[in-house]
């Protein structure tokens, strides 16, 4: 099982629509997760991150946490098709000794049609 | 302009040779970190460093050397490379009891091995 996994899509969408994204993780441990968006060639961009159980909203960006469940997701209202890219999944796994490591999904191609 | 800076943005290689990568942060960050992006696939982490002088395989150690001898330089060495398709090499940085490690990225290097 991998420790951190996505569905590498392609997602499509319809402009204005709402776009989800789901992660699941395998380290009950973790405490922080975040979303990355990544354009073709460029570095990953951070959207947002989520600590806590339930929503966290910021802008057209919503992320979701059940940690009981161990998912996580963001949503993207009135999907845009400048929102096309590729969106990471990672979690911080706790590692003895230290504050842990960041290990990311592979990322799910989202494509928002005009 | 604080940020973190990678350097050569694209680099060629003959099968065989060693090859560095330089990463530079003026953030003030603890942490640095080195990712590998290969065509289609997620990040993978190489190598990561909490403090000066100190530094922890990841998943994909095999191949490279890292050193941390200023809080601000994080070197990565591709030792006797491989001829595979372009990857994509990713510096990153932290703090890593702030924001749950966020962590940011340089604009990344591509290295060609032929």
């Amino acid at each position: 099982q991998k420790e951190v996994e996505q569905n590498s899509g392609p997602l499509s969408v319809p402009e204005g629509a709402i776009a989800s994204l789901n992660c699941t993780y395998s380290d009950r441990g973790s405490q922080s997760f975040f979303w990355y968006r990544q354009y073709s060639g460029k570095s990953p961009e951070l959207i947002m991150f989520i600590y806590s159980n339930g929503d966290k909203e910021d802008g057209r960006f919503t992320a979701q946490l059940n940690k009981a469940s161990q998912y996580v997701s963001l949503l993207i209202r009135d999907s845009q098709p400048s929102d096309s890219a590729t969106y990471l999944c990672a979690v911080n796994m706790f590692v003895v000794g230290n504050t842990g490591k960041l290990i990311f999904g592979q990322g799910t191609t989202l494509q928002v049609k005009p | 302009d604080g940020g973190i800076t990678q350097s050569p943005k694209y680099l060629f290689r003959k099968e065989g040779q060693n090859v560095t990568l330089s990463c530079e942060q003026n953030l003030n960050h603890d942490a640095m970190y080195w990712y590998r992006q290969d065509p289609g696939q997620g990040l993978r982490l190489i190598y990561y460093s909490q403090i000066v002088n100190d530094f922890q395989k990841g998943d994909i150690a095999e191949g490279y050397s890292v050193s941390r001898e200023k809080k601000e330089s994080f070197p990565l060495t591709v030792t006797s490379a491989q001829k595979n398709p372009p990857a994509f090499y990713l510096c990153a940085s932290s703090i890593p009891r702030y924001s749950g490690n966020t962590i940011y990225f340089g604009e990344g290097s591509w290295l060609t091995v032929v």
